[in-house]
């Protein structure tokens, strides 16, 4: 079975800018959480979905949005990015909101210029 | 909010060494992780302890879990250089809608 997979791998965005991450889950999850991960620290929570409704949401700026697809898979949006949200955004999957597996995807690499 | 912190942040040791990684975390949990992060790499799960002096183990790889106390030890013996990476801790804040909170991660070397 294919493992969880993000898209894009990187990409470089200006100031200002909105940009669009996407994840898939592993075949027969149903729930999809969201990390960030500035370098030198560790993820930081921002969403998680199950069954298209949110379950949890970090402590993150109105910038940040999410939704879950009929499929489960999931997008990641941030409007007016700033140069803080350069990161590694990782999409993590696991059966259900309180399954405690978790698989996390390569992560996408987000360069704010 | 519930807090976790690793300790050490760095850990340069050498082959064949033992050592421990702490994970100590500041109110109540019933899940902890940890996991391993390989430079520019996603996270690997090495181990999910859920009960008060669970104890598992992977080849050279060790945790246990003291809920009581609040910590978590991760246990490295006999290191071989394929171990360096870094290691993170994380815990389920039961009171935060389960909310997973992450330690800071500890950058470990194994030297030959």
């Amino acid at each position: 079975d294919a493992g969880v997979t993000q898209s894009p791998t990187h990409l470089i965005k200006t100031r200002g800018q909105h940009v669009t991450l996407r994840c898939s889950p592993i075949s027969g999850h149903k729930s999809v959480s969201w990390y960030q991960q500035v370098l030198g620290q560790g993820p930081q929570f921002i969403f998680q979905y199950y069954e298209k409704e949110e379950r949890g949401r970090g402590n993150f700026p109105d910038r940040f949005s999410a939704r879950q697809f009929p499929n489960y898979s999931s997008e990641l949006n941030v409007n007016a990015l700033l140069l803080g949200d350069s990161a590694l955004y990782l999409c993590a999957s696991s059966r259900t909101y309180l399954s405690y597996e978790q698989y996390f995807g390569p992560g996408t690499r987000l360069t704010v210029t | 909010e519930l807090k976790v912190e690793q300790n050490p942040l760095f850990l340069s040791m050498q082959e064949g060494k033992n050592y421990t990684i702490y994970c100590n975390y500041s109110t109540t949990s019933d899940r902890l992780y940890w996991y391993r992060q390989d430079p520019g790499k996603s996270l690997e799960s090495l181990f999910v302890l859920l009960s008060n002096g669970a104890v598992k183990q992977e080849g050279r790889l060790m945790a246990s879990l003291d809920t009581k106390a609040r910590l978590s030890t991760l246990h490295i013996t006999a290191a071989v250089h394929d171990l360096s990476a870094t290691y993170f801790c994380a815990v389920v804040d039961a009171g935060n809608n389960r909310k997973l909170i992450w330690g800071l991660g500890t950058s470990l070397a194994v030297n030959p």
